[in-house]
């Protein structure tokens, strides 16, 4: 298995609900990660997670909230979120913190389309 | 930290050979340097992975002259499924367990028949 799934595929959702983006690799990556897109622009890094234990959390907003049960998945839990949180939700994963090694990089799901309404 | 610079857009005919190149000044002695191809609203594809000189894949090469402050991503005899944005990401270590992992605003490429 070479890949990354994210579910689900597309979400809308009101500025008061609790909802969770999930996303799952069987590749043996040890690194997973959260980055958010807007039309346009590059993958914004969100979150980071180094086996199992998050490495890097880039000054993201607590209606954002990570959660990593264990080494093949990673979760996003979304609440009272904004419009302007609208985007492109990827998620990736590698075999080590720097998507360096002889993993080659990271590999990317296919994303999960948020829209805040 | 390093931070890359790539062109905005590049135009290209079919069946030529395309060289995209991304500026990382601030290039770290363990960083890698990895470009991406990403199509409209799915995520980013890894295309090749360098360190220095040279490196060579089935779809592209990666060029990495000696002070490693630049590189450039070779694509042979493009085809119009080539339309696509690229980028160059290099992994930073900050310190304290720390990971700059940015990617740059990246190259639209459009492949003209």
């Amino acid at each position: 298995d070479t890949e990354v799934t994210q579910t689900p595929k597309h979400l809308v959702m009101g500025m008061t609900n609790k909802k969770s983006l999930k996303c799952e690799q069987h590749m043996g990556h040890r690194a997973m990660y959260w980055y958010k897109q807007k039309a346009k622009k590059p993958p914004e890094l969100m979150f980071v997670y180094s086996y199992e234990k998050l490495s890097i959390n880039e000054s993201v907003p607590s209606r954002f909230s990570p959660e990593c049960p264990n080494s093949s998945l990673l979760n996003l839990h979304l609440h009272a979120l904004q419009p302007e949180d609208s985007a492109l939700y990827l998620c990736a994963s590698s075999l080590g913190p720097l998507g360096t090694g002889s993993g080659g990089g990271y590999t990317f799901g296919s994303g999960t389309r948020l829209t805040v309404v | 930290l390093a931070k890359t610079t790539q062109p905005i857009s590049m135009d290209s005919y079919e069946g030529q050979e395309v060289n995209i190149t991304c500026s990382h000044n601030n290039i770290a002695t363990n960083d890698y340097i990895t470009w991406y191809q990403q199509f409209p609203s799915q995520g980013p594809r890894f295309i090749i992975q360098g360190y220095k000189t040279k490196v060579t894949n089935e779809v592209a090469s990666l060029f990495i002259p000696a002070d490693r402050k630049s590189s450039t991503l070779s694509l042979p005899r493009v085809s119009l499924s080539d339309t696509a944005v690229y980028y160059c990401l290099v992994g930073t270590y900050s310190g304290a367990g720390s990971y700059q992992l940015t990617f740059g605003k990246g190259t639209k490429l459009s492949v003209i028949p």
